[in-house]
């Protein structure tokens, strides 16, 4: 198993640009998410989903759109990137919480964006 | 809205010697979670604590929830240089939300 993928792990983008940041995971995992981590500010949640053609916000959610259409896949799109949205991008899945698991995050190994 | 807030947000020690990082949420959580991050890599599981005045330990770490299900602490015992890295905990709220605290970063001198 993969785990959880992330693609691509760095991206410079110009004040404006639109790009996809893409997650994958191969665990079968109804549960996807996305964080954003800035110096000082430890992670935080942007958009979530507890399964296919489910999607949610989390606390930081303007500027970014996701869709859910596969179990598998949970991308990640920002349609006009400001200088404000340069941050370390992580992509966490789990199990719907149950008594035989303990709904622990699994983390992608992250993607660097810097906006300029 | 839910707020996880952890102190210390940084911590210096010499190897061997103790440490420990306190959460606190605004809110009651059902469960919480602590991570750790190494310099440079992701967020990676260590544990969760559900019941109101949990303990656990893993080795040298001792993990407690307060009996208010508001509070969390993570204590290292005799702290080791593969101890280096952010300790984050992670309330979990309302509709699948996990809450992160800001971490602590622990630095160990040998």
């Amino acid at each position: 198993n993969a785990g959880v993928t992330q693609t691509p792990k760095f991206q410079v983008l110009k004040t404006g640009q639109s790009m996809t940041l893409q997650c994958a995971q191969d665990m079968n995992h109804e549960y996807m998410s996305w964080y954003r981590q800035d110096p000082g500010m430890g992670l935080r949640l942007i958009h979530y989903s507890v399964g296919a053609g489910i999607t949610d916000q989390g606390e930081v959610p303007n500027g970014y759109n996701v869709s859910r259409s596969t179990t598998e896949d949970f991308p990640l799109r920002l349609l006009s990137a400001a200088p404000s949205q340069t941050s370390v991008y992580f992509c966490a899945s789990k199990l719907r919480q149950g008594v035989m698991n303990t709904g622990e995050l699994f983390f992608g190994e992250g993607s660097r964006l810097t906006v300029l | 809205g839910q707020q996880v807030m952890q102190i210390p947000q940084y911590q210096h020690v010499q190897e061997g010697e103790d440490f420990t990082t306190y959460c606190n949420s605004s809110t009651t959580l059902s469960n919480i979670q602590w991570y750790k991050q190494r310099p440079g890599g992701h967020p990676v599981f260590l544990i969760q604590l559900v019941k109101s005045g949990e303990v656990k330990k893993q080795k040298r770490l001792t993990f407690q929830f307060g009996e208010a299900k508001k509070n969390s602490s993570l204590h290292i015992t005799a702290t080791q240089t593969t101890d280096v890295g952010t300790y984050f905990c992670a309330g979990r709220g309302n509709f699948n939300k996990f809450y992160f605290g800001s971490g602590t970063k622990l630095n160990v001198k040998p």
